[in-house]
């Protein structure tokens, strides 16, 4: 089993729809989780961290559930620009970090 | 300014060549990474300097040899490649080097293409 999983994708979606990613992970002891960004032949670029109260930024959405090990991130009011490939990354007792394989989000107008 | 450099943004280089990969950050992170990132994967830990010190080496094959000079910068020396090498590579820095450590930022990337 991989340590961080998540639906490859691709998910079409129109501009202006919510959209939903769901990240399982499988070390219980790990520390901090975030959501990445990358756009095709870019960096990756940090969209945001995630705790356990949940947390906002604008039209994205970031929510944890330690109990199931999983996160989640929500984009409402999809912009064409939010197409990308969104990583879910984990950290535990160590420097690294462990990147889900990515899912694909394709906005179209 | 969360900005870490990159030179050269491309580079084509010969199995018998040597080159070497820069990196820079003036954030006073003291925590540096090279990654490898082959095509539709995410990003593979090459190494990681903790306050200017190796602190994990992924199995890298010796070919790759890193080095860092001071705390804002991460050399990645290349020698004898094979193709299979080619890939983007990825130098990330973050603000500690603690375990569990805090949200890293990458920077642009070389393009290394192995003839």
């Amino acid at each position: 089993r991989k340590e961080v999983e998540q639906d490859p994708g691709p998910f079409n979606v129109p501009e202006g729809a919510t959209v939903a990613f769901n990240c399982t992970y499988s070390n219980s002891a790990s520390q901090s989780f975030f959501w990445y960004r990358q756009d095709c032949r870019k960096e990756p670029k940090l969209l945001m961290s995630v705790y356990s109260s949940g947390n906002e930024d604008g039209r994205f959405t970031a929510q944890l559930n330690r109990a199931s090990q999983y996160i989640s991130l929500l984009i409402r009011d999809s912009k064409l620009s939010d197409s990308a490939t969104y990583l879910c990354v984990v950290t535990y007792n160590t420097d690294k970090l462990i990147f889900g394989t990515g899912t694909r989000l394709q906005v179209f107008p | 300014d969360t900005e870490v450099t990159q030179t050269p943004k491309h580079l084509v280089m010969g199995m018998t060549n040597k080159k070497s990969l820069k990196c820079e950050q003036h954030m006073g992170h003291r925590a540096m990474y090279w990654y490898k990132q082959k095509a539709k994967k995410p990003p593979e830990l090459m190494f990681v300097y903790s306050y200017e010190k190796l602190s994990i080496n992924e199995s890298v094959p010796s070919r790759f040899s890193p080095e860092c000079p001071n705390s804002s910068l991460l050399n990645l020396h290349l020698h004898a490649l094979q193709p299979e090498d080619s890939a983007l590579y990825l130098c990330a820095s973050s603000p500690t080097g603690l375990a569990g450590t805090p949200e890293q930022y990458f920077g642009p990337g070389t393009r290394l293409t192995v003839t």
